[in-house]
């Protein structure tokens, strides 16, 4: 089955720090998808990007889908953004294991 | 709003004593899903449903029986629970298989004793 993986698995960071999260796939996929799991459990889908690039607020996300990798950016990060991050994609949304972040103030 | 809804939040019970976990959509989607998160595994994918009476296997099938009898309802049946089955329990939906807005419920922290 298709594999997904992300880099770093960690990552603390000091408030108002920029990051990058990736995520590559063994195979092509169509309908890649960035979650944030707070850290209270709840997991919210953040974009839908199957290619290109999307912004929403401080976060950008960007999917090179010829190459399979996709790339998350978090600018002039808060405490807030701590917690878990995670790509999915494939017909049945195939999860890597996720990128823990620590924001600290 | 727009929602999943599952149900307990959190749960202990004893090895070999049924349950079942409800999950519940209000958006009409066509697909639904199980997944079970463990510590560095992230999510892996238990069952899934394209619609109703329709379901299949995902990645961690064993252990664990769903049913699709109604297309907002997604319930996820342990027949006779293990402690390996200690981990937290997520449903989500989407409106199609591999579509857009993939949306998850709050979870469900279950502990088998």
């Amino acid at each position: 089955g298709i594999q997904v993986e992300q880099s770093p698995p960690d990552l603390i960071l000091q408030e108002g720090a920029n990051s990058t999260l990736r995520c590559n796939f063994s195979d092509s996929v169509n309908n890649l998808q960035w979650f944030h799991q707070n850290p209270w459990g709840q997991l919210i889908n953040l974009f839908y990007i199957p290619s290109g690039t999307k912004q929403n607020g401080r976060l950008s996300a960007t999917t090179v889908a010829t190459e399979r990798y996709s790339l998350l950016y978090i600018s002039s990060s808060q405490t807030t953004d701590s917690g878990v991050y995670f790509c999915a994609g494939h017909n049945d949304m195939r999860f890597g294991a996720g990128t823990r972040l620590t924001v600290k103030p | 709003e727009a929602q999943v809804t599952q149900n307990p939040r959190y749960l202990i019970t004893v090895t070999g004593k049924k349950l079942t976990v409800t999950c519940s959509q209000n958006m009409n989607h066509e697909y639904m899903s199980w997944y079970r998160q463990d510590p560095g595994l992230g999510l892996r994918q238990i069952y899934y449903s394209m619609n109703v009476e329709v379901t299949d296997k995902g990645d961690v099938p064993e252990g664990y029986k769903v049913s699709r009898k109604e297309k907002r309802n997604f319930p996820l049946i342990l027949e006779s629970p293990s402690p390996n089955q200690t981990s937290l329990y997520f449903c989500a939906s989407s409106l199609l298989r591999g579509s857009y807005g993939y949306t998850f419920g709050s979870g469900t922290r279950l502990t088998v004793v």
